[in-house]
């Protein structure tokens, strides 16, 4: 499978402000996910960035709340914008790998979010 | 509606005794797959299984199996011989019809491992 970095590891920001969050692969990906889990929650899916086209969005996320980018086949960028304390999650990436024969979801280690 | 239902919050089992932790799903489409996660405290999702919904047999994978019964849309994990590092939270996830590739997580189970 492959090898899923992101960056930051966690960080604690002030209301207001804006994060970036990037997730990097070691090898070309077609898909590249982004989720939430808010604390003690489940993973909600953000969007689905694929490269060269604008990121599809869940119902309930917004381009202008959660920018995406996927300038390339193993990079995207998530930005929380106008951060809230409601904004406090676990954001990860994830990406399309082949396991049992299927396409199967592997997850990056996670980037933890406190909002003040 | 698609939905994946959990309904254990929490789990312990003794180290090297057997558990069960249940999964049901609810989908109308005749084609979808079924995954389990591990989430430990570090965070991370760590891919454990995997059942296709045309499967003959039940998948496994080292002290990980999954009892498939799809008449009663269930796909419950049973972990073999437990360890201490199996305390975790349990994700199961449905992947669904329609592209994308999409998963759909249920509220997982939160597995405690005592010596």
């Amino acid at each position: 499978s492959a090898v899923i970095s992101q960056k930051p590891s966690r960080d604690i920001c002030q209301r207001g402000t804006s994060l970036t969050i990037q997730c990097q692969v070691d090898s070309q990906v077609t898909m590249m996910f982004w989720y939430r889990q808010q604390p003690g929650q489940s993973l909600t899916l953000i969007a689905t960035a694929n490269q060269g086209s604008e990121a599809t969005y869940e119902s309930g996320f917004v381009i202008d709340k959660f920018p995406i980018s996927r300038p390339n086949l193993t990079f995207s960028t998530l930005t929380v914008s106008n951060m809230s304390p409601e904004d406090s999650s676990i954001y990860l990436c994830s990406v399309l790998g082949l396991a049992g024969g299927t396409d199967t979801q592997y997850f990056g280690p996670g980037t933890r979010l406190t909002v003040l | 509606a698609q939905k994946i239902t959990q309904t254990q919050p929490g789990m312990f089992v003794q180290e090297k005794e057997a558990v069960t932790l249940d999964c049901t799903y609810d989908t109308s489409d005749p084609s979808y797959g079924l995954f389990w996660y591990k989430q430990p405290s570090s965070g991370e999702m760590i891919f454990l299984i995997y059942q296709g919904s045309y499967d003959q047999q039940n998948a496994t994978e080292g002290r990980y199996s999954l009892n498939f019964q799809k008449a009663r849309k269930s796909a419950n994990l049973v972990i073999s011989a437990s360890q201490l590092g199996d305390s975790a939270m349990y994700f199961c996830a449905m992947r669904v019809s329609g592209g994308y590739n999409k998963l759909i997580f249920g509220a997982g189970t939160r597995l405690a491992v005592h010596p």
